[in-house]
């Protein structure tokens, strides 16, 4: 059973600060990470996808991955309101098709 | 178009009744997915296409449920007799050919069972 984990939050953060999102997984064969921001009521926008264990930074957004621990984590710099949303990981590797499997996401608010 | 597109935007149904759910992906793009999400939930896998071929149904909950694509472009998820635990936001993503790459998602079509 190929498991993705997050904290369903709410995470809450003051506006300028930096929010910090974390994912786990179980298959130690997964290769490919994504996060994806999904408002309410909306499909998931991809945000990042990391293939390498490192950073990875594009904008105020940093995806980080650590193979050896199986987590990934999404690193959002001064954070603003319109950055409120839920945050999903992904994960696929060899073992899963070519499918995704998705964490429950972990829902980000960020206050004014 | 530019963007995966999916239609209907929301779909009402009475319980027992079949339906239909179309797709049409990114263009050029080979591989295509059905997902379904639960309200507060993360996207769950139901089937995969690469081209015409669908290579992968091991998500699809029961044989109730039915997807095609016969020219290798749009898709259409079908669903019959519904219950009311269909009840769900079925997404539709496709990505350009090769693996891990990253997927494209539709609006997603909003189905409610009476």
């Amino acid at each position: 059973q190929k498991e993705v984990e997050q904290n369903s939050g709410p995470l809450s953060v003051p506006e300028g600060a930096i929010a910090s999102l974390n994912c786990t997984y179980s298959d130690r064969g997964s290769q490919s990470f994504f996060w994806y921001r999904q408002y309410s009521g909306k499909s998931p926008e991809l945000i990042m996808f990391i293939y390498s264990n490192g950073d990875k930074e594009d904008g105020r957004f940093t995806a980080q991955l650590n193979k050896a621990s199986q987590y990934v984590s999404l690193l959002i710099r001064d954070s603003q309101p319109s950055d409120s949303a839920t945050y999903l990981c992904a994960v696929n590797g060899p073992d899963y098709g070519q499918n995704f499997v998705f964490g429950p996401g972990t829902r980000l608010s960020v206050l004014p | 178009g530019a963007g995966v597109s999916q239609s209907p935007r929301y779909k009402v149904a009475k319980r027992g009744q079949d339906v239909a759910l179309r797709c049409d992906p990114i263009s050029g793009h080979v591989s295509l997915f059905w997902y379904q999400q639960a309200l507060g939930q993360g996207p769950e896998f139901l089937t995969y296409f690469q081209n015409e071929a669908q290579l992968d149904k091991s998500g699809l909950p029961s044989d109730r449920f039915f997807a095609e694509r016969p020219e290798g472009s749009v898709s259409t998820l079908k669903i019959q007799r519904t219950q009311q635990e269909d009840s769900a936001v079925y997404l539709c993503a496709s990505s350009s050919t090769g693996t891990n790459q990253p997927q494209h998602f539709g609006d997603g079509t909003r189905l409610s069972i009476l």
